[in-house]
């Protein structure tokens, strides 16, 4: 079974602090995936990586970097974290076009 | 640039009863459709997926759904539902030109009354 990991199910942070949200999958999948998840309106893609040290725009990069140093790695890094980036975040990883996503289980980020 | 809307945010149905949800898509060309299910706490596991061919595609835990290209719609049914179907349901569309990347409606919030 495709295993995607996240760090932390819960966080709290203050506004202005680094916050790292670290995912890990073990299926050798080329593509990662952040997404936030707000309710009514679904998931919002981050950013997403194609490859090692490879990154692209999402719909809704603003306040956020990512960071793909190993293939099993994918890390999203809120440089100064404010409240409204209190959310859902989700993970996910695919192989090759058209593959399914599989999803990690959340970190729920609340940000005071 | 695709997109997908979820008419309903909210749907509340008797166990055993039938469900329908709705999904319409909107990509100019075919695209690769999901459902993925959220119950609470968790995340999100893949139902059923059609790229192509046949129109009904069955998924896991006795759902289906049925791609209608004239109707740009993807929804998903169950003939009964069970007090455990209760959960947030996801549509999402893949463009064929567009990598890996999925597009997903707002969810729908099914609850199961016993």
């Amino acid at each position: 079974d495709v295993k995607v990991t996240q760090s932390s199910r819960y966080l709290v942070k203050r506004t202005g602090e680094k916050v790292f949200l670290e995912c890990v999958q073990d299926m050798d999948h080329e593509n990662m995936f952040w997404y936030r998840q707000d309710p009514g309106l679904g998931l919002r893609l981050i950013y997403f990586s194609y490859d090692v040290k490879m990154k692209e725009k999402g719909d809704i990069p603003e306040g956020y970097s990512v960071s793909r140093e190993k293939k099993e790695r994918f890390s999203l890094i809120l440089e100064s974290a404010s409240t409204n980036q209190t959310s859902m975040y989700l993970c996910a990883s695919t192989g090759g076009w058209g593959d399914t996503q599989y999803f990690g289980p959340g970190t729920r980020l609340t940000v005071l | 640039a695709q997109s997908v809307t979820q008419p309903d945010i909210h749907i509340t149905v008797s166990e055993g009863a039938s469900l329908e949800l709705r999904c319409n898509y909107s990509y100019g060309a075919t695209p690769y459709l999901f459902w993925y299910v959220q119950s609470p706490g968790q995340g999100l596991q893949l139902l059923l997926k059609y790229f192509s061919g046949d129109t009904l595609v069955q998924g896991i835990k006795g759902f289906e759904a049925e791609f209608k290209r004239s109707q740009s719609s993807f929804n998903l049914r169950k003939p009964s539902v069970h007090w455990s179907d209760a959960a947030e349901y996801f549509c999402a569309v893949g463009a064929t030109n567009a990598g890996n990347m999925l597009t997903f409606g707002g969810g729908t919030r099914l609850m199961v009354k016993p």
